[in-house]
């Protein structure tokens, strides 16, 4: 059974730079939420997407910001990159209220 | 504002022994709480919701809303309990996580 995928699985930027990440939900899943999870806390919630629209927003700055392709992938995109942005960033394929989490994506802003 | 409180970072208890994981919440209408676990080396994965009112892996959690609490409760906790369990609250969309309690079952 294929779950969610999200690459890649480590990444090192720079301050200043910009990242894409990507997510595939579980297949038939029309739903993706995107968290960031920094050491030591839970997971806060970035976005929610449906059927390629918006339908949900974190307290996170415009920096970021997300998509949602016809075939229900997404991507997660940060601009200009801070320290603090260092975390694990992860990708949740949900059908109604049941989220399914992927591996993670772990981001290094250095 | 919507909240979830974990007050404790870590416990450990001995095999066989109750354990109860705490989750206080804050929110202003009917609240929709979960229960996610995460065991070393896997994903983040779902345990319970309280709509559900069921029962996994000998683990029940129960809303009360007086106390605004969903607690986390096993009679005789088992080695492979050990994990980092985190409380959640659904705001419209909006998963709120508590910061997780790390739990330890010793044998």
């Amino acid at each position: 059974d294929a779950g969610v995928t999200q690459s890649p699985t480590h990444l090192i930027k720079t301050r200043g730079q910009h990242v894409t990440l990507r997510c595939s939900p579980i297949s038939g899943h029309k739903s993706v939420s995107w968290y960031q999870q920094v050491l030591g806390q839970g997971p806060q919630f970035i976005f929610q997407y449906y059927e390629k629209e918006e339908r949900g927003r974190g307290n996170f700055p415009d920096r970021f910001s997300a998509r949602q392709f016809p075939n229900y992938s997404s991507e997660l995109n940060v601009n200009a990159l801070l320290l603090g942005d260092s975390a694990l960033y992860l990708c949740a394929s949900n059908l109604g209220q049941q989220q399914y989490f992927g591996p993670g994506t772990r981001l290094t802003v250095t | 504002a919507q909240r979830v409180t974990q007050p404790e970072k870590l416990l450990s208890v001995f095999k066989g022994a109750p354990v109860e994981l705490k989750c206080n919440y804050s929110y202003s209408g009917s609240p929709e709480l979960f229960w996610y676990v995460q065991y070393s080396r896997q994903r983040l994965q779902l345990l319970l919701r309280h709509i559900s009112r069921e029962s996994i892996k000998g683990f029940t959690a129960d809303l009360n809303k007086g106390e605004t609490s969903f607690h986390l409760k096993k009679p005789f906790a088992q080695e492979e309990d050990s994990a980092m369990y985190y409380c959640a609250l659904n705001n419209n969309n909006d998963m709120r996580f508590g910061a997780g309690t790390r739990l330890t079952v010793k044998p």
